[in-house]
């Protein structure tokens, strides 16, 4: 079976444009998190979708949105880059809401010049 | 807020050395410990998964333990190999089960053959 799959895998983006990153969840899960690593750090939360709605959000500015599709797979957005957006973007997916195991892809590398 | 905290940040061993790797968490009231494995660059591989009434995990040569009353888990792996070389994550969720994980910033083990 397929893992969670994102794409594109690498990208570069010059400050103020946009950029829509994809993920597709393991065959049967319904429930789509994703998480921005800066180098160095621990990964850090920044929106879980679950049917369709959004259950949660970290605390990020309102640049950043997404959105989860019939099939479940999901799209993040984020508009006008900043310097600082320069990360790895994981997406997570789980079975339900809330009850546990989360499984990463391989995450976007995002540049920002 | 949640605070989650790794120590050591790095360490090496010699191949064949049993070792622990640290993980503690602030608030208590949690649903979950998860540990994960990134190699660089790379996603998050799940490792091991406690839930919060349990005490520990074991898989292959790895057993996680959890002590959610002082806020502390160990990650133990045993005979050491040059392949389990990578940055170690553990996370928390909330009490409410929901799929926003608190990160640690990692161990990054070398295994030295």
């Amino acid at each position: 079976d397929a893992g969670v799959t994102q794409s594109p895998t690498h990208l570069i983006k010059t400050r103020g444009q946009q950029v829509t990153l994809r993920c597709s969840p393991i065959s049967g899960h319904k429930s789509v998190s994703w998480y921005q690593q800066v180098l160095g750090q621990g990964p850090q939360f920044i929106f879980q979708y679950y049917e369709k709605e959004e259950r949660g959000r970290g605390n990020f500015p309102d640049r950043f949105s997404a959105r989860q599709f019939p099939n479940y797979s999901s799209e993040l957005n984020v508009n006008a880059l900043l310097l600082g957006d320069s990360a790895l973007y994981l997406c997570a997916s789980s079975l339900l809401w809330g009850t546990g195991e989360l499984f990463f892809g391989e995450g976007s590398r995002l540049t920002v010049l | 807020k949640q605070e989650v905290t790794q120590i050591p940040a790095a360490l090496s061993v010699p191949e064949g050395e049993n070792l622990v790797l640290n993980c503690s968490f602030t608030d208590s009231a949690i649903y979950n410990l998860q540990w994960f494995r990134q190699d660089p660059g790379k996603g998050l591989t799940s490792l091991l998964l406690i839930q919060s009434s349990q005490r520990e995990q074991t898989s292959g040569r790895l057993n996680a333990s959890l002590d959610k009353s002082s806020g502390r888990s160990t990650l133990y792996i045993a005979a050491s190999q040059p392949g389990d070389s990578a940055t170690y994550l553990c996370a928390v969720s909330k009490q409410t089960g929901a799929n926003n994980l608190f990160f640690g910033t990692g161990t990054r083990l070398t295994v030295i053959p």
